[in-house]
């Protein structure tokens, strides 16, 4: 099973500042690397596939870079709906296995 | 617009069986590959089954295997999820996710249903 490794754990960053959360596999994931964003009491919402693609609907300031074991995804100015935790999740090779999640606060 | 809704969640004894049930709308249900997801309180994801459009293919994560059962019904656009033995750490809200089309990321979550094993 490949693991997911997100860093930091909880990131402090202040409105309209740049975001950047990190994603390590613990072997080649290829770009099959998948981010999402979950807010307190909702389901989670796909950000980025590819690695580097954004889902329908997720505005430009979310960008997601990376292959192989390390990705970041990066939030240009931040936005007061963008705290919140996000996950990575690989899937390149069964199962597909999540990161445990960069939680996302006002500074 | 694509929809999925979970319900069957509740309050169930360790030993005991719960149905899960997510209903689909919005989409062509009967090709695409549907999963469970859940997500123990305050803790993060974690991927639970797999069913291809046609339900013969199905995959279990380890902690779940022998214990419960994944099944769908496309006629009804309907995903279940049958859990017997129900153990403590089965506590956990349990999403219905779509992987996106010959993709295996989860382009589409349901709000999740609630599962509390506790006596």
């Amino acid at each position: 099973e490949i693991v997911m490794t997100q860093s930091p754990a909880t990131l402090s960053v202040s409105p309209g500042e740049r975001a950047t959360l990190s994603c390590r596999a613990s072997q080649s994931v290829s770009s099959s690397l998948a981010w999402y964003q979950q807010k307190p009491g909702q389901a989670p919402r796909l950000l980025i596939y590819g690695a580097s693609t954004r889902a329908t609907g997720i505005p430009a300031r979310f960008s997601g870079s990376g292959s192989g074991t390390e990705f970041t995804l990066t939030i240009s100015s931040l936005q007061s709906e963008d705290f919140a935790v996000y996950y990575c999740q690989q899937y390149n090779n069964w199962p597909y296995t999540f990161g445990q999640g960069t939680k996302l606060e006002i500074k | 617009e694509v929809q999925l809704v979970e319900s069957g969640g509740g309050l169930v004894q360790p030993g005991g069986s719960l149905r899960l049930s997510c209903a689909a709308s919005g989409f062509t249900f009967s090709i695409y590959k549907m999963n469970w997801v859940r997500q123990a309180p305050g803790k993060g994801l974690e991927w639970v089954s797999y069913i291809s459009s046609g339900g013969t293919g199905i995959y279990y994560a380890d902690s779940v295997k022998g214990r419960f059962t994944i099944s769908r019904d496309n006629a009804k656009n309907s995903l279940f999820l049958q859990m017997n033995s129900l153990r403590d750490e089965d506590t956990a809200v349990y999403y219905c996710a779509r992987f996106a089309g010959d993709y295996y990321y989860f382009d589409y979550w349901g709000q999740g249903t609630l599962v509390t094993v506790s006596s």
